[in-house]
């Protein structure tokens, strides 16, 4: 089953903040996020390999909880840039290369 | 440098036709994958690869077949398209390495069944 994500949605106001959970039924070995503008490709944002890993750049950090299955993406001080579909993304059995993606959640921020 | 180039770019079959959707990488990786991408159901995993020659079954593979000659080409067909099979379809590529874990991803190919 793929890595279920919440909220499905969220509506922002330019400077607030947001979280993004992703939660798998089965084990994490890793953890990917991207971002997808509508009508364009996936693109990456950060990976964590390791259990308690946490990981930022700009106003954009995650999490990465190994035991309970879990990674969070945090998104501080909103930008209009940060409007988009955000996946988070696994490796579904340690050293298969079997990469699959959580179920998204759609980001609109305002001005 | 074209990175990952997924041809066509949009198709309609009527069902029943048969097709097959490109993807080339000039980046050498070893991995490719295909995806296919519905509302509110996110990425799927149809097949992937991780060499050439090989190929390997995704979450959601029925009613598609892959094949991986070379190794910069990942070929995604359909031999009799259903109208469930209407999807945009995204084709990636991962360089070998565990802490390189970007895909790089096609610009997608939007295919409709009637």
């Amino acid at each position: 089953q793929q890595p279920v994500q919440s909220p499905q949605a969220v509506i922002l106001r330019e400077g607030e903040d947001a979280v993004i959970n992703c939660s798998s039924s089965k084990a994490l070995y890793s953890v990917h996020w991207y971002r997808q503008k509508h009508g364009e490709a996936p693109v990456f944002l950060m990976i964590l390999l390791k259990g308690g890993e946490q990981k930022g750049h700009d106003k954009i950090s995650a999490s990465f909880n190994e035991k309970k299955q879990q990674s969070s993406l945090y998104l501080t001080a909103s930008q209009l840039s940060y409007s988009g579909t955000y996946f988070c993304g696994t490796e579904r059995g340690s050293g298969t290369y079997k990469y699959i993606f959580g179920t998204g959640t759609r980001l609109k921020v305002l001005a | 440098n074209a990175g990952v180039t997924q041809t066509p770019k949009f198709r309609v079959l009527k069902t029943g036709q048969s097709m097959t959707l490109l993807c080339a990488q000039d980046m050498n990786h070893e991995y490719m994958y295909w995806y296919r991408q519905d509302p509110g159901m996110g990425l799927r995993l149809i097949h992937y690869s991780v060499g050439e020659g090989t190929t390997a079954k995704g979450e959601v593979p029925d009613g598609y077949n892959v094949s991986r000659l070379k190794k910069q080409n990942f070929l995604l067909g359909l031999e009799s398209a259903a109208p469930s099979q209407t999807s945009v379809y995204f084709c990636a590529s991962k360089s070998r390495g565990l802490n390189t874990g970007e895909l790089f991803f096609g610009e997608g190919s939007r295919l409709t069944v009637l």
